[in-house]
């Protein structure tokens, strides 16, 4: 099942600099995109959302960005802050069928 | 803040061995899920469940696997006859009628023996 992707497993940034999480989705009958954020032997939390009638969802320092002819959308973090350090979980769904990409390991470097 | 909780946080079984994992999801969702996550790799979706019924299952959820609401507030998850590579995290969510954020559980580590 390869409908959500993300391709980069890890990203590093300094404190203070932007992250941009990224991920690809193949199924165009899906409604709704979600971040998740996930720490070590906790489940994944709700971070982000975004209709998909819409192309930008900010929220404090955390923005989400969709373009729905590019089947991609991002996750944008501004400042990073050591505690954001998780992994990351874009989310697509349809009707109540959510799935999940593979996670992007960020880590922010004080 | 009303909370999915599972049972245990961690189970270990024999090889051939039945495990029932327990999850009481928010009282006033709607529609119930299982995922697991092998360690290292991704979160992967197994069943889906609303209105007492399966809605989606994944190609993982075999006739080794069920899924039941018993009592409307447990949801629990049987793995009839566990093999090794059922290891995983097992990860219980729920969600409120339309709003597409899933509420997860802090999940059962399973480790098949």
């Amino acid at each position: 099942d390869q409908q959500v992707k993300q391709n980069s497993p890890s990203l590093s940034v300094q404190e203070g600099r932007i992250s941009i999480l990224n991920c690809d989705y193949t199924n165009s009958m899906f409604d709704y995109f979600l971040w998740y954020k996930k720490y070590p032997a906790e489940g994944p939390t709700f971070l982000i959302s975004i209709s998909s009638i819409k192309d930008k969802n900010e929220d404090g320092r955390f923005t989400v960005f969709l373009n729905k002819s590019a089947k991609h959308l991002s996750l944008h973090i501004v400042p990073s802050q050591p505690g954001d350090s998780a992994v990351y979980f874009c989310a697509a769904k349809v009707a109540y069928d959510m799935r999940f990409g593979a996670g992007t390991r960020l880590t922010v470097k004080p | 803040e009303p909370e999915v909780t599972q049972t245990p946080s961690h189970q270990v079984t024999q090889m051939g061995q039945e495990v029932i994992l327990r999850c009481v999801p928010i009282s006033n969702h709607l529609y119930f899920y299982w995922y697991r996550q092998i360690l290292g790799q991704k979160v992967e979706f197994l069943v889906s469940f609303y209105n007492n019924e399966i809605s989606e299952k994944s190609e993982i959820f075999d006739d080794q696997f069920s899924v039941e609401r018993p009592d409307g507030s447990n949801f629990t998850l049987k793995i009839r006859s566990t093999k090794l590579e059922d290891s995983a995290m097992y990860f219980c969510a729920s969600m409120w009628q339309g709003s597409g954020k899933l509420f997860f559980g802090s999940g059962t580590q399973l480790s098949v023996l």
